[in-house]
């Protein structure tokens, strides 16, 4: 069945080094996938998601590219922020024979140190 | 003003006592969801709501039930409550099932 595989469970980083956050994923029908981010006490907020041409989605400097071959959309940031840090979550959209939903990774979380 | 209000925000209860969990949304999305959040089981789906009295379970709905009367409005009941439901349960919306999810700040509920 459909699935979403995030294989780190926690990373930590340096300011200003390079993130890279993994997410893989297994699905039944043409992809579309999310990235959303939980900072913490907070709800969790979109934070970007794939296109369906081969537009790059880009949102507060993070980046992530769909790319079928590899079933894969990870997560990139040139430049790590402490505010960075949070709870980050992959999904897949899953469609159902009653109706679509999202299918979520377990998370990793990012924590920056300065 | 696109939110989802979650009431209440924390809750203790007791073993074997009930607990209504409600919801809602001021951006007339038709779908609705309830997740729990554990930590190292990331977001799990307990059930979604297509529309009024169109709900579906998902992937953990044992133990839990839910009631949308209300487009706005969408309520997770757990009857007697167990321990191993202690957890952060997330409300969410979209316009149109599957697309962009808008969560609310979540509830943290306490079995003891």
């Amino acid at each position: 069945g459909d699935s979403v595989t995030q294989t780190e469970g926690l990373v930590t980083l340096t300011e200003g080094l390079p993130v890279m956050l993994n997410c893989t994923y297994q699905s039944t029908y043409s992809p579309f996938l999310f990235w959303y981010v939980q900072h913490l006490n907070e709800a969790p907020k979109l934070l970007l998601k794939s296109f369906t041409d081969n537009k790059r989605p880009e949102h507060q400097g993070f980046h992530a590219t769909l790319h079928k071959s590899s079933s894969s959309f990870h997560l990139q940031k040139s430049s790590a922020q402490l505010s960075d840090s949070a709870l980050y979550y992959c999904a897949l959209r899953n469609y159902g024979s009653s109706g679509n939903k999202l299918i979520f990774g377990i998370g990793t979380l990012l924590s920056v140190k300065p | 003003d696109m939110k989802v209000t979650q009431m209440p925000r924390y809750l203790i209860k007791r073993m074997g006592e009930n607990v209504l969990l409600e919801c809602g949304q001021d951006m007339s999305h038709e779908t609705m969801y309830w997740y729990r959040q554990d930590p190292g089981l990331g977001l799990q789906l307990i059930y979604i709501s297509y529309d009024v009295d169109s709900n579906s379970e998902g992937d953990i709905p044992k133990g839990y039930r839910v009631s949308r009367k209300k487009r706005e409005h969408f309520s997770l009941i757990l009857d007697s409550a167990k321990t191993n439901q202690t957890s952060v349960y997330f409300c969410a919306s979209s316009l149109g099932a599957g697309n962009t999810l808008y969560f609310g700040e979540g509830s943290r509920l306490i079995v003891v």
